[in-house]
């Protein structure tokens, strides 16, 4: 069964530093998603691409944040320099475009951890 | 973008039926209902989803009520590996879906 990809899957580092988290989607899935989960809250959507685009990244801090999805297939998502109050697990999620059916297929995550 | 609100935690025995409330008094028309789980450590899972009808799957069943602004999703028979965080949420498509995560209800699935 296909799988979305992502790696590391932990990630030790200290502020100030820079990061990058890698994500491959389910093959032939248009529409990409990267969320941000603090322990014990609900993922939050930071960046949604359909294909190459981005479509939404409200809630990206976009200071420190950015993400690319250069050819409309792997994604990755960087920190800039990264604070403390970044520690959380970043996921991926991938979806086939559709008018109803939005089955998102998540990865594993990338636990990172600020110091 | 309409709100979900869920029970911060529900417990459940071994082999019972757990109902798992979600509360959505401000959906839309063309919102749909998704429920996903997340077992401890993993990314979540999607489990069903629907609009007016109820719906079910190899996983669960979803009833919605008539007037939409509330849903249930029944798994029939819990086992303790259903032990996880349940997100109902609300999303419709405009070109792409928004789906915004709360916290969830926490099910402890008891032997």
């Amino acid at each position: 069964e296909a799988e979305v990809a992502q790696s590391p899957r932990y990630k030790i580092t200290e502020k100030s530093q820079a990061v990058a988290f890698w994500c491959d989607p389910i093959s032939g899935h248009a529409t990409l998603y990267w969320y941000r989960q603090i322990l014990g809250q609900g993922p939050e959507l930071l960046v949604q691409f359909q294909d190459e685009s981005v479509v939404d990244d409200s809630q990206l801090p976009k200071d420190r944040f950015s993400a690319e999805r250069l050819k409309g297939v792997d994604s990755t998502l960087k920190i800039q320099p990264a604070e403390l109050g970044d520690s959380a697990m970043y996921l991926c999620a991938s979806s086939s475009i559709g008018t109803e059916d939005n089955e998102q297929f998540f990865g594993p995550g990338t636990r990172l951890t600020v110091l | 973008d309409a709100k979900t609100t869920q029970p911060t935690s529900m417990d459940c025995a071994e082999g019972r039926a757990a109902n798992l409330p979600c509360n959505h008094s401000t959906i839309s028309g063309n919102e749909y209902v998704y429920w996903y789980r997340q077992i401890h450590s993993q990314g979540p899972q999607y489990i069903i989803h629907g609009l007016k009808n109820n719906e079910t799957n190899e996983m669960a069943s979803l009833i919605i009520t008539e007037d939409r602004k509330s849903s249930t999703l029944i798994l029939p028979h819990a086992t303790l590996r259903d032990t996880a965080v349940y997100y109902c949420i609300v999303s419709f498509f405009t070109g792409g879906f928004k789906t915004i995560f709360g916290a969830g209800t926490r099910l402890f699935v008891k032997a």
